[in-house]
């Protein structure tokens, strides 16, 4: 069974349109995060939600907005999509927010063209 | 700002060998230290984590130490196998934040 599942797996678009990534876990576990990894490979966090709140916002545009309905999903959706949008999302879950192993998605590549 | 240094970047041993991976990370006050790997196309698995009251944990081939006064962690694999071939990252959680290396990418030459 699959732990974070994302969909879709793979997603090319045009430049100016808006899109949407899910994400849904099915651990039980209360947080939930976007990562972006850019194509010299690095990580970085985007969003934390717990049991559904925002609690990690770093410095993302505001075309970027998560939505948790419920605190198995957290979804991102991307407004006006731009060339350097470009990159391969992840999505992972952990129990707490700071002392468990955090367990990631397959990942969404994002292409704008 | 935390930041983590992966060196080497790149790593080619031949079967059996040991491999030691290095992670390096600018801030000490980290909740805990996790080291992942990563198949080519493919998501991130969780390897190892070190809370940051340990010293060091282990799991079958691999052991992954935490010296957190030198901001270092090292992650030892022990005779390794081309399965082994992969991208080997760390990550240090700092304020909640899991702040990445960019990566070593291993080779296990049959």
């Amino acid at each position: 069974d699959t732990a974070v599942s994302q969909t879709p797996k793979y997603l090319v678009t045009q430049m100016g349109n808006d899109k949407s990534i899910k994400c849904e876990q099915n651990l039980g576990h209360d947080t939930m995060y976007w990562y972006k990894q850019d194509s010299k490979k690095f990580l970085k966090i985007m969003f934390s939600y717990n049991n559904k709140e925002l609690i990690i916002n770093e410095t993302v545009p505001n075309r970027f907005s998560p939505k948790s309905p419920d605190k198995a999903h957290l979804n991102l959706h991307i407004n006006s999509l731009e060339l350097g949008d470009s990159a391969v999302y992840f999505c992972a879950s952990s129990r707490e927010t700071v002392t468990d192993t955090q367990y990631f998605g397959p990942g969404t590549r994002l292409t704008v063209l | 700002k935390q930041e983590v240094t992966q060196i080497p970047a790149a790593l080619s041993v031949p079967e059996g060998e040991n491999l030691v991976l290095n992670c390096s990370f600018t801030d000490s006050a980290i909740y805990n230290l996790q080291w992942f790997r990563q198949d080519p196309g493919k998501g991130l698995t969780s390897l190892l984590l070190i809370q940051s009251s340990q010293r060091e944990q282990t799991s079958g081939r691999l052991n992954a130490s935490l010296d957190k006064s030198s901001g270092r962690s090292t992650l030892y694999i022990a005779a390794s196998q081309p399965g082994d071939s992969a991208t080997y990252l760390c990550a240090a959680d700092s304020w909640g934040k899991f702040q990445f290396g960019a990566g070593t990418q291993v080779v296990v030459t049959p």
